[in-house]
């Protein structure tokens, strides 16, 4: 699996829309984008994924750049339940990384 | 459907004692993954089953880890003896299959939080 860097922790009010960035440079050509998310005192749950094009589901939006070498995931109205780590993961393997707390707040 | 399971959910041990965690898949699910999640950190893949074979088992610490999967349901992680920095959250996945992409269908039990003490 490519290496991703996400920040430590972001903080996004309720109601806005939450932009988790992630830098996976070193991906290749056929790992895909992978998103999860963990509530406190649970496993992680799996959110979205995407290769090249960019996804949507009824979670979530994943854009992926031309390069492929950055993603963003958007929670596009955050509520107090979307506090948690949200994991990004550029590879087949499922390796985690730290990945980013995200606080919404009232 | 019902999703993976997995006791118990809390244990308390002594160092040098021996602790076995079990986890039951969702059903019809042929690949069975367990990690290991420190304190502030991500999951750590232990070992990765298809049906009843280990597929992957590079960082599991063989020395005192152990695991099985016999008849490709449910599984078993032993710690023995089990030492301070073993205190984490014990995770099992499912998956329907490896091996194909995108790998994306892994579904995570709620975990055992072990204190090593």
């Amino acid at each position: 699996d490519a290496k991703t860097t996400q920040p430590t922790s972001m903080d996004c009010a309720e109601g806005r829309a939450a932009n988790l960035p992630c830098n996976h440079s070193t991906i290749s050509g056929n790992e895909y984008v992978y998103w999860y998310r963990q509530i406190h005192s649970q496993g992680p749950q799996y959110i979205i994924h995407g290769l090249k094009n960019n996804e949507t589901n009824e979670m979530a939006s994943l854009i992926i750049t031309e390069d492929r070498k950055s993603s963003t995931l958007i929670l596009p109205h955050a509520t107090l339940r979307d506090t948690a780590v949200y994991y990004c993961i550029a590879g087949n393997m499922l390796t985690f990384g730290g990945g980013t707390r995200l606080m919404v707040k009232p | 459907e019902a999703g993976v399971a997995q006791s118990p959910r809390y244990k308390i041990i002594e160092k040098r004692q021996s602790v076995a965690f079990w986890c039951n898949p969702i059903s019809g699910h042929a690949t069975l993954y367990w990690y290991q999640q420190i304190l502030g950190q991500g999951p750590k893949l232990l070992i990765q089953f298809q049906n009843n074979g280990v597929v992957d088992d590079s960082q599991l610490p063989k020395d005192r880890f152990s695991a099985e999967r016999l008849k490709g349901v449910d599984s078993t992680l032993k710690i023995q003896p089990a030492k301070l920095e073993d205190s984490a959250v014990y995770l099992c996945a499912s998956s329907l299959r490896s091996g194909t992409l995108p790998n994306y269908g892994y579904t995570f039990g709620s975990g055992t939080r072990l204190t090593v003490v």
